[in-house]
């Protein structure tokens, strides 16, 4: 069965630019998290989702950055005026539940220039 | 502050061999869920093991267990019989309600 997509693998752009990063997750998972993870170090949680509604955004950093999961299944994690510091790799993971593992995409590599 | 505390950057082993990762946590809560996860180079998180705060018995996955602690707040994971493929950055991960929070990992080299 298809795991968790995410798209692009790569993606390098100019400081200042708006960025769009997508999710495909497992069918049927109701959960879905993303994270950032820099070079060195573990994944940094930022954003939750429970269905369509974002259960908990305490990690995202500041305004700049946004996600929506309108339907319950894909989630776009959207980054304004990218900085050099956003630049990491972001992982997706989904999951039947908060307290069920999670299955993680390959992530996507942003680049910021 | 729950923090999660993964005292050991790099580890290597024989192949064949055993090894214990540490990973320790800070908590106050009593309902929670710990986590392993490997990542090899290719960059996907796979999961090792999980093991429920409520359950005193140490979770098993064939080659992989736990020495799960909880009074002492340690949650170490144990690989018996070394295998190459074994090789990756592994991440300790502490989860509630309202918390998710992993550790930095420790990079597993395995010695042939």
């Amino acid at each position: 069965g298809a795991g968790v997509s995410q798209t692009p693998s790569n993606k390098v752009t100019e400081k200042g630019k708006y960025v769009e990063l997508r999710c495909d997750p497992i069918s049927g998972h109701t959960a879905l998290y993303w994270y950032r993870q820099s070079l060195g170090q573990g994944p940094e949680f930022l954003i939750y989702f429970q269905g369509t509604g974002a259960a908990d955004d305490s990690g995202l950093p500041n305004d700049r950055f946004f996600a929506v999961r309108p339907e319950g299944s894909v989630s776009t994690l959207k980054i304004q005026r990218t900085e050099r510091g956003d630049s990491a790799v972001y992982l997706c993971a989904s999951s039947f539940d908060r307290d069920q593992p999670q299955h993680f995409g390959d992530g996507t590599r942003l680049s910021i220039l | 502050a729950q923090t999660v505390t993964q005292s050991q950057p790099e580890m290597s082993v024989q192949e064949a061999e055993t090894v214990t990762l540490s990973c320790t946590y800070d908590t106050s809560e009593s309902d929670y869920y710990l986590f392993w996860y490997k990542q090899p180079p290719s960059r996907q998180m796979i999961l090792v093991i999980r093991q429920e705060a409520y359950k005193q018995q140490n979770a098993t996955e064939n080659r992989f267990s736990v020495n799960f602690q909880k009074a002492a707040k340690s949650f170490s994971l144990k690989i018996s019989d070394s295998q190459l493929g074994d090789a990756a950055m592994y991440f300790c991960a502490y989860i509630t309600d309202d918390k998710i929070i992993f550790g930095k990992g420790t990079r597993l080299h395995i010695l042939p």
